[in-house]
């Protein structure tokens, strides 16, 4: 079956703005979490998604937010761009709540100039 | 959850078994061990989880010691596509899929 699917895949912004980043899921996993990953801070949670609520939050700024759609793609939203948002985001599916086997995606690779 | 130490960098030559050590000694009674990789430029990778007893997968072996507060992954016969960091995560059940990956271990298969 098909796996996670991140868009876009590649993407530069400037300072200030916003940006929406995509992720849809394996077929029948309910669960999407997204993860920051830069070379100083390495992975990092942002946040998790079940049944279209958000189970846990990682301890990033209010600028980032998320959301899951009944059909399980979830998106999540980075306002007020910085500098040190350039990362490479990562979303992972999975069957379940706590079942602790992620799926990742490709990742969406953000540059802010 | 409970801290992990990983060696930064480890080589294997090609078609060895790979030792992938991990210590964990603040690990608590119901916290268990998963390692992932990721292979430069993807996402992580799951490769196998226990919380007290030796398991093994397609993919690897997973050994934890009696005490629990180490444990080592075994990659059997290396290839080069094996090539990538690994990550030892110690994570308590039913706190959803929240993983705190750590530096992990990079590995580098020599032909």
């Amino acid at each position: 079956k098909a796996g996670v699917t991140q868009t876009p895949r590649y993407l530069i912004k400037t300072r200030g703005q916003q940006v929406t980043l995509s992720c849809s899921p394996i077929s029948g996993h309910r669960s999407v979490s997204w993860y920051q990953q830069t070379p100083g801070q390495g992975l990092q949670f942002l946040f998790e998604y079940f049944s279209e609520t958000q189970r846990n939050k990682g301890n990033f700024p209010g600028r980032f937010s998320g959301r899951q759609f009944s059909n399980s793609r979830s998106e999540m939203n980075v306002s007020t761009l910085e500098l040190g948002d350039s990362a490479l985001y990562l979303c992972a599916s999975s069957s379940g709540l706590n079942t602790g086997e992620l799926f990742f995606g490709e990742g969406s690779r953000l540059t802010v100039l | 959850d409970a801290k992990t130490t990983q060696p930064t960098s480890m080589d294997c030559a090609e078609g060895r078994a790979a030792n992938l050590p991990c210590n964990h000694s603040t690990i608590s009674g119901n916290e268990y061990v998963y390692w992932y990789r990721q292979i430069h430029s993807q996402g992580p990778q799951y490769i196998i989880h226990g919380l007290k007893n030796n398991e093994t997968n397609e993919m690897a072996s997973l050994i934890i010691t009696e005490d629990r507060k180490s444990s080592t992954l075994i990659l059997p016969h290396a290839t080069l596509r094996d090539t990538a960091v690994y990550y030892c995560i110690v994570r308590l059940a039913n706190t959803g899929n929240q993983f705190y990956f750590g530096t992990g271990t990079s590995l580098t298969v020599i032909p």
